[in-house]
């Protein structure tokens, strides 16, 4: 079965970190591209960061600089390094398989068609 | 990148159909035919429901139907059914040198 299963979340003060972890079953990280994208509560999806099968990594610009993604090949899972981490960062954090289609040449993002279940980070003194 | 625009919500009575609306811009939905959308349902992961702007996966009923026309992307479902009740989004490429995908703020969907 296709599935992804996270997990790290937890209650951190302001400033402080955290690593989420994202297990894969089914299919293999390192050969996709691979999302987190989150929520806060009560609010709308907002994609945070994603790594490429070939190992580059893009951010959103209000994670830029504090979250680092990453995979481990021989656990088949997915990361998220969380530094300096700001209340507004709490929210539902989801990891997510980039479907890709080919535009001009070029793997593009298609859809997220693999969702994990996400983890809870609260952010608060 | 600013967010794709969704109306907060909408509403039907089982048996109808409903359309929620998704506006881009040239950059964006305009561009490219690479609009997603996702129900989620309170509590839950989101589900993808439509990619490609009109493609279907596998499982996923064909109630539920994508569109585009100038930068403004469409998903309708008829015959509303009362587990249709969820949040939607939609999701658009945006085309750059680096990865940027936009979301919609999201709908919610009411069935009466």
């Amino acid at each position: 079965e296709v599935q992804l299963v996270e997990s790290g979340g937890g209650l951190v003060q302001p400033g402080g970190s955290l690593r989420l972890s994202c297990a894969a079953s089914g299919f293999t990280v390192s050969s996709n591209y691979m999302s987190w994208v989150r929520q806060a509560p009560g609010k709308g999806l907002e994609w945070v960061s994603v790594i490429y099968s070939g190992g580059s990594t893009y951010y959103a610009d209000s994670v830029k600089g504090r979250f680092t993604i990453s995979r481990d090949n021989s656990k088949n899972t997915l990361y998220l390094q969380m530094n300096s981490l700001r209340a507004e960062d709490t929210a539902v954090y989801y990891c997510a398989r980039d479907r890709l289609v080919v535009v001009a040449a070029t793997p593009v993002h298609d859809a997220f068609d693999i969702w994990g279940q996400g983890t809870m980070v609260t952010v608060s003194s | 990148q600013s967010a794709l625009t969704q109306p907060a919500s909408v509403s039907g009575s089982p048996g109808q159909s409903i359309t929620i609306s998704c506006t881009g811009t040239s950059s964006d939905v305009g561009s490219y035919n690479l609009v997603s959308w996702y129900q989620q349902h309170p509590g839950k992961a989101p589900k993808l429901m439509i990619y490609e702007g009109s493609k279907r996966p596998s499982g996923v009923s064909n109630r539920f139907s994508g569109s585009k026309s100038g930068n403004t992307a469409s998903l309708t479902i008829s015959g509303l059914q009362a587990e249709d009740e969820a949040d939607y989004y939609c999701c658009s490429y945006a085309g750059s040198s680096t990865f940027d995908v936009v979301f919609g703020g999201g709908t919610k969907l009411t069935v009466l």
